[in-house]
């Protein structure tokens, strides 16, 4: 069965430091990856996706994703975080002709000053 | 501007009421999703619909109902045979299937307090 595990359920960070948020995913073939972010008492929104091609995938507020298929990953990274940043983070993951994704149980980001 | 909007965004209930959580989108998405969402177990979907006069439950419909009459509404009752309601609920839609495009867009949601 399909699955997504983010090992971490938060991480601290301080303001200007770079970020890594692991997402790793089991899926018999090449799925379709996505990393979300919402912000305290609001909705999600899509930050990045992957579904074919170059492995690194940029994404909008400076994020990127690098899909690894030998190690089923698709970590999320920033080089430099601002405390605007600090939201919790959801890897999902899908494949075609599905009618819903498969998510990740999230990562809450805490920035320090 | 397009978007999702549901309402309320805060509600209390008592126990052995329905409740029921609106969700308008005026983005012409065919399909409409809605998710609970509890701290530490990510997004779980309760229905989906592709289409008008048409949805199906899923992971975990038991004890709501939704009903699917307009392209814009998605309506979900809590009914009272649901048994640990207290969430916070998320409305979305999609312009085809979930897991072929992956962006699903969001409301900004409504949590539920069953006191």
């Amino acid at each position: 069965a399909q699955s997504v595990t983010q090992p971490d359920i938060h991480i601290t960070v301080s303001e200007g430091a770079s970020l890594e948020l692991r997402c790793n995913y089991s899926y018999g073939a090449t799925p379709y990856l996505f990393w979300y972010v919402q912000s305290p008492g609001q909705g999600l929104q899509l930050l990045l996706k992957y579904f074919s091609g170059d492995t690194l995938v940029q994404g909008i507020k400076g994020f990127e994703a690098e899909f690894k298929r030998s190690q089923s990953s698709f970590n999320l990274r920033k080089p430099s975080v601002h405390w605007s940043d600090a939201a919790e983070y959801f890897c999902a993951v899908g494949a075609d002709s599905n009618y819903q994704l498969i998510w990740g149980a999230g990562t809450k980001l805490i920035i320090k000053p | 501007d397009g978007g999702i909007t549901q309402s309320p965004k805060y509600l209390f209930r008592k126990e052995g009421q329905n409740v029921t959580l609106s969700c308008e989108q005026n983005l012409n998405h065919d399909a409409m999703y809605w998710y609970r969402q509890d701290p530490g177990q990510g997004l779980r979907l309760i229905y989906y619909s592709q289409i008008v006069n048409d949805f199906q439950k899923g992971d975990i419909a038991e004890g709501y109902s939704v009903s699917r009459e307009k392209k814009e509404s998605f309506p979900l009752t809590v009914t009272s045979a649901q048994k640990n309601p207290t969430a916070f609920y998320l409305c979305a839609s999609s312009r085809g299937l979930a897991g072929n495009t992956g962006e699903l867009f969001f409301g900004e949601g409504s949590r539920l307090t069953v006191l």
